[in-house]
């Protein structure tokens, strides 16, 4: 079995700041996929970012940017220059390659102040 | 391509009622995942279908069920239901192998509440 974990049930940023989400993982999988979704306000989830863990580059996708350290089995999410869209609740996920049972995080509920 | 559509988006139920929800993919897609979500649980991984047979079931008494057709339509039953059943029920679909293969494509949820 897989665990997600996020410590931040709540954060906030300034428009146009940067900020970054935490998440960390455990798994026995030797090859996985991670994922941050995006979950709007009354909205659908929605993928951001996906990263492939036997790819040591970081994915990056205009302004989301992931941190990930497999040894720590850490994967973070950067978001720089906020948009008041951004806000939203944001989870971690993670999947084994040769599964397609996702594990997913507690969310992260992103305000973004004006 | 249309996305992935939940009928009924909600639900009004009272306790030991039984409850059908419903899930159509995206065209072409085969693998169907349900999650029940909950403040401060996050997303719970109910089961998913594939080629309608269960390839994967979550920690959830067997009140819980479902079944997937022929079409990959899938739907998910609640029976005897409890107020802890009262969540956002999300399907997600995905396409098995190529490039995008397990990301998944979520709906937009079946708000449930069991009064």
């Amino acid at each position: 079995a897989q665990t997600v974990t996020q410590s931040q049930p709540e954060m906030s940023v300034q428009e146009a700041e940067t900020v970054t989400l935490s998440c960390t993982y455990d798994t026995s999988e030797s090859d996985y996929y991670l994922f941050w979704y995006k979950q709007p306000p009354s909205r659908q989830m929605i993928l951001v970012i996906r990263q492939e863990a036997y790819k040591q580059q970081n994915a990056t996708e205009n302004r989301f940017s992931v941190n990930f350290q497999k040894a720590a089995k850490s994967f973070s999410l950067k978001i720089s220059d906020s948009q008041l869209g951004d806000a939203a609740m944001y989870f971690c996920a993670s999947v084994p390659r040769t599964g397609n049972q996702f594990y997913f995080g507690t969310g992260t509920s992103l305000t973004v102040i004006p | 391509k249309a996305g992935v559509t939940q009928t009924p988006r909600y639900l009004i139920k009272t306790r030991g009622q039984q409850v059908t929800l419903s899930c159509s993919p995206i065209s072409g897609h085969r693998s169907v995942s349900w999650y029940q979500q909950t403040p401060g649980q996050g997303l719970q991984f109910l089961f998913e279908y594939f080629s309608e047979t269960q390839r994967n079931k979550g920690n959830f008494p067997g009140r819980f069920s479902g079944r997937q057709f022929s079409n990959s339509r899938s739907e998910m039953n609640v029976s005897t239901l409890e107020l802890g059943d009262s969540a956002l029920y999300l399907c997600a679909s995905s396409l098995v192998g190529g490039v995008r293969y397990n990301e998944q494509f979520f709906g937009p949820g079946t708000r449930l509440t069991v009064l």
